[in-house]
């Protein structure tokens, strides 16, 4: 069956600008996350969203950061007034069901670059 | 203290090979363990879960050691394929993962 999808796949833009990136996860999984990965670095945990309930925004670096997930499916992250320190590979993983994190299926990421 | 920690490497072995990786973490009350493997420029992939009582997939072996808060991975008859970045994954709370900067193998013919 078809995976993770994100869009775009490559992302430049101008600082100061706003971009949004989007997540489309497996059909029928409940959990989605956000993450986004520096040159050489490991993978930042960013906002995780289950289900209804409130999201977990605790890793969202500045408020210029904002996710949602409209009908527990599709997730757009929005960075506002970018910075060239904002440049990294954004991913989105999605898994199955609560409490099951070892079956987190990661999207191929947006690349996004900041100039 | 970063909450997981790996030797960035890059470790360079020859086909064939047994290589092992330890990851640290901070976190003594974590309760799930991972190591994912990513490819260049492509998604990390889970590799396998890490249980108390250690498990072994194949040329993959993951033990987990609590006392030290430590996870290793050892890859027996190393091939060229095995080239990657491993990277050491804890569940600190809830269902949040922190992801270690990863551990690059290069396995050479």
């Amino acid at each position: 069956g078809a995976g993770v999808s994100q869009s775009p796949s490559n992302k430049v833009t101008e600082k100061g600008k706003d971009v949004e990136l989007r997540c489309d996860p497996i059909s029928g999984h409940t959990a989605l996350y956000w993450y986004r990965q520096s040159l050489g670095q490991g993978l930042e945990f960013l906002i995780y969203f289950q289900g209804n309930s409130a999201p977990d925004k605790s890793g969202l670096p500045s408020d210029r950061f904002s996710a949602e997930r409209t009908g527990g499916s599709v997730s757009t992250l929005t960075i506002q007034r970018t910075q060239q320190e904002d440049s990294a590979v954004y991913l989105c993983a999605s898994s199955p069901q609560i409490g099951r994190t070892d079956t987190q299926y990661f999207g191929p990421g947006t690349r996004l670059t900041v100039l | 203290r970063k909450e997981v920690e790996q030797d960035p490497g890059p470790f360079n072995v020859p086909e064939g090979a047994t290589v092992a990786f330890n990851c640290t973490y901070s976190n003594s009350a974590s309760q799930s363990f991972f190591w994912y493997r990513q490819d260049c420029r492509k998604e990390p992939k889970l590799l396998m879960s890490v249980y108390s009582s250690g498990n072994e997939d194949g040329r993959f072996t993951a033990q987990l050691n609590r006392a030290s808060q430590y996870i290793s991975l050892l890859i027996r008859d190393s091939k060229l394929s095995d080239s990657a970045t491993y990277l050491c994954v804890v569940n600190m709370s809830g269902n949040k993962l922190v992801f270690g900067a990863g551990t690059i193998l290069r396995v050479k013919s």
